[in-house]
C-alpha cells in the first residue's frame, strides 16, 4: 500500500507555464519535503513543512513555491518553469521526532520542460 | 549546511561477492545516518540507519559502519545478488532542523 503518492508519475509542461505536482500522505508524519533530482545526482532538498510551518532552503530558487493545505497534502508550484528544472522531483515525508527519523519517499513525479 | 558525498561513483561486483559503498560527511553535527537505495524511476527506500553514538549496525545482508574519527561511513552489504543493484546515497539528518541531506550516490552493478 502506498503511504506517500505522487501525482502524477510524468508531467509534461512548457517553457514558462506554471505546474503544480502533488503529494498525498496516509502516514499523519508531521514533515514534508520536497526534493529535486536531477540525472545521476543526489535528491537536492528545496524545502520543508514541519506541520504549518515552512522552511525553505538558502539556495532555492523563488521559482519553486509550496503549499501545505492539510497534514496529508503538500504541492510543489513551479511559477516558470525553465529548461533546467527538468528533473525527477521527490516528496518525502518522517515523523519528525529525535525517535523515529526514516524518510518515506514517494515514487517520484519526472518533470519535462519542453 | 550539510555535506555528504561518497568516493566511488561506480561500483561494479559479481553475484555473490560481498559490496563495500562508502561515504564521507563534512559536518560533524549529524545525529543520524541513513543508506538509501535507489532503483531506476522510483524514490529512495530505506536500507538501514546508524545513529551517530554508534559504530556499528547490521541488519539483514547489511552492515554499516561509522567511524567519526574520520567521519566516514560505509554500507557492507553481504553476498550480493542482482536486485541490489541500484544508486544507494547515504544521507545525514540533523534532528533540530528535521533535515536529510543527501551524498552524490555510487551506482552499483551486479554482474550475474
Amino acid at each position: 500500500d502506498a503511504m506517500v503518492i505522487q501525482n502524477p508519475r510524468y508531467q509534461v509542461t512548457q517553457f514558462g507555464k506554471p505546474v503544480t505536482l502533488s503529494c498525498s500522505q496516509t502516514l499523519n508524519h508531521n514533515v514534508m519535503y520536497w526534493y529535486q533530482q536531477k540525472s545521476s545526482q543526489a535528491p537536492k532538498l528545496l524545502f520543508h513543512y514541519y506541520d504549518k510551518d515552512f522552511n525553505n532552503e538558502a539556495d532555492t530558487p523563488d521559482n519553486f513555491q509550496s503549499r501545505r493545505p492539510n497534514t496529508s497534502f503538500c504541492f510543489l508550484d513551479i511559477r516558470s518553469p525553465g529548461l533546467g528544472d527538468a528533473a525527477m522531483y521527490l516528496c518525502a515525508t518522517s515523523r519528525g521526532t529525535a525517535a523515529n527519523t526514516e524518510a518515506f519517499f514517494g515514487q517520484g513525479t519526472r518533470l519535462t520542460v519542453v | 549546511g550539510e555535506s555528504v558525498g561518497l568516493h566511488l561513483p561506480t561500483l561494479s561486483v559479481q553475484e555473490g561477492d560481498n559490496s563495500i559503498i562508502n561515504c564521507a560527511y563534512s559536518n560533524s553535527a549529524s545525529d543520524y545516518f541513513i543508506w538509501y537505495k535507489q532503483e531506476s524511476g522510483k524514490g529512495p527506500q530505506f536500507i538501514i540507519d546508524i545513529r551517530s553514538n554508534m559504530d556499528k549496525r547490521q541488519g539483514q545482508r547489511v552492515t554499516v559502519l561509522l567511524n567519526k574519527t574520520v567521519k566516514h561511513l560505509s554500507l557492507q552489504i553481504a553476498a550480493t545478488q542482482p536486485g541490489d543493484s541500484a544508486v544507494y546515497f547515504c544521507a545525514g539528518v540533523i534532528y533540530n532542523f528535521n533535515k536529510f541531506y543527501f551524498g552524490s550516490g555510487t551506482k552499483l552493478n551486479v554482474k550475474p
